[in-house]
């Protein structure tokens, strides 16, 4: 996972609460994603980003903001927490398109 | 939703067995990605294929592109311990730059 970090690793929110997840890359790759990871439906793409300040929705965009005002940061932003959206959160970069893709550690987040 | 339809869902192995997997899709796919997830890690690339028909061998991991650039297949050939994991099929269905990810096949090697 070298090359990705994810903030925070851990968080526990309360229904309706704001948060803000943190994915940086010091790898320069141009593209970048945000995925929620649940039980027994693998890895569903939230938001992604195919270059600085441009942004995308992917399968499941709502309740999700993301913004990339750097090239080497992806925010993703839960307005108002809902518990459907307990989940382990994962962002993954990619230099080129089609060729592989890094993905950080993880954030699990719990909302209740 | 998904467009891409993975099976099984789970295996249950003999250490020393053979596995088979497979990705199916509604639209085509110019790429196939093959990766592994380990638990508490983010997935890790096994294989990546580009043309129709391309079998392409990692170790013990042997993956193709099926002709109808429609479906791909995963195996691992003699099953060990350290094969347990969740191994997904990925591509991008036609949005340049969207990578999408199947449901995963979760594999347990007994010895």
């Amino acid at each position: 996972n070298a090359g990705v970090t994810q903030t925070p690793k851990f968080r526990v929110l309360k229904t309706g609460q704001s948060m803000t997840l943190l994915c940086a890359q010091d790898m320069n790759h141009e593209y970048m994603y945000w995925y929620r990871q649940d039980p027994g439906m693998g890895l569903r793409l939230i938001h992604y980003s195919v270059g600085e300040g441009t942004t995308a929705k992917g399968e499941v965009p709502d309740g999700y903001n993301v913004s990339r005002l750097k090239k080497q940061n992806f925010l993703l932003g839960l307005e108002s927490a809902a518990p459907s959206q307990t989940s382990v959160y994962f962002c993954a970069i990619m230099r080129v398109v089609n060729t592989e893709a890094f993905f950080g550690q993880g954030t699990r987040l719990t909302v209740v | 939703g998904q467009q891409l339809n993975q099976s099984p869902q789970s295996m249950f192995i003999q250490e020393g067995e053979d596995v088979s997997m497979n990705c199916t899709s509604s639209s085509i796919f110019n790429t196939w990605l093959w990766y592994k997830q380990e638990p508490g890690e983010g997935p890790v690339l096994l294989i990546a294929l580009y043309k129709a028909g391309e079998l392409t061998s990692n170790g013990r991991l042997t993956a193709q592109f099926g002709i109808t650039r429609k479906d791909s297949f995963l195996n691992i050939s003699a099953s060990i311990p350290s094969d347990v994991g969740i191994y997904f099929c990925a591509g991008p269905p036609g949005s340049w730059g969207k990578l999408q990810f199947g449901a995963g096949t979760q594999v347990v090697v007994t010895p």
